[in-house]
């Protein structure tokens, strides 16, 4: 099967510090990647699009100046949290959508992201 | 709002016998629904699809079952195995919506020997 790659995939950092994510496709192209958030026990949260060479589309009440995305290739994206704070704190997805299926995505591992 | 709906939290079924995992959804613009499995600190994994104008798909041990007029989608896995433990999401999909998924809460499934 398809596979993506997140990096890292554990970070603890300093309020007030950004942080940055990096989201692979390793087998295939990707157009079109997602970045998801999840709470404990809770289901993924869609944050945001991310569009290969376009700006990113933000889901309604996520702050596009704090989450930073960025899909320079068609195999990269990147997501960061700036000015981190421990509300921030969570588990980040993101996914890739395989182009030979029309609504197939691959997940990452996931980046546990610890704002202290 | 939540759009998809798995009101099942927890599930617990013994080793070989039949899995059935439920999943409701609201907005009948959707069209095509998946189901993935999550094992804790990992992202979640592609299981089996189906689109809207089917009513069932099959993938080896896992059957899809798509009832549009009730809304209702359910995952079974047969025989169950150890190895199914793991939270499992169903997902909902529109045309024209660049293949945004609307996931559901989740169920967590234990397989007992």
């Amino acid at each position: 099967g398809a596979v993506v790659s997140q990096h890292p995939s554990r970070v603890i950092c300093k309020s007030g510090t950004s942080v940055k994510i990096e989201c692979r496709s390793l087998d295939f192209q990707a157009t079109t990647m997602f970045w998801y958030r999840q709470f404990p026990k809770k289901s993924l949260m869609l944050m945001a699009t991310s569009n290969e060479g376009s700006k990113a589309t933000y889901e309604q009440g996520v702050e596009k100046d704090k989450f930073l995305i960025n899909h320079a290739s068609l195999t990269l994206s990147t997501l960061t949290v700036t000015s981190a704070h421990p509300e921030d704190s969570s588990f980040y997805i993101c996914s890739a959508r395989d182009e030979r299926g029309p609504y197939e995505q691959y997940f990452g591992p996931g980046t546990r992201l610890t704002v202290t | 709002d939540q759009q998809v709906k798995q009101n099942s939290p927890s599930l617990s079924v013994q080793e070989g016998r039949i899995s059935i995992l439920n999943c409701d959804y609201t907005n009948s613009m959707f069209d095509y629904f998946l189901w993935y499995k999550k094992y804790p600190a990992e992202g979640p994994t592609f299981l089996i699809s189906i689109s809207s104008i089917k009513d069932k798909n099959e993938d080896g041990r896992f059957t899809v079952f798509l009832n549009k007029s009730a809304k209702h989608l359910s995952l079974h896995i047969v025989p169950s195995q150890p190895g199914d433990s793991a939270v499992y999401f169903c997902a909902a999909s529109m045309t024209g919506t660049a293949s945004k998924l609307t996931f559901g809460t989740g169920t967590r499934l234990q397989v007992t020997l």
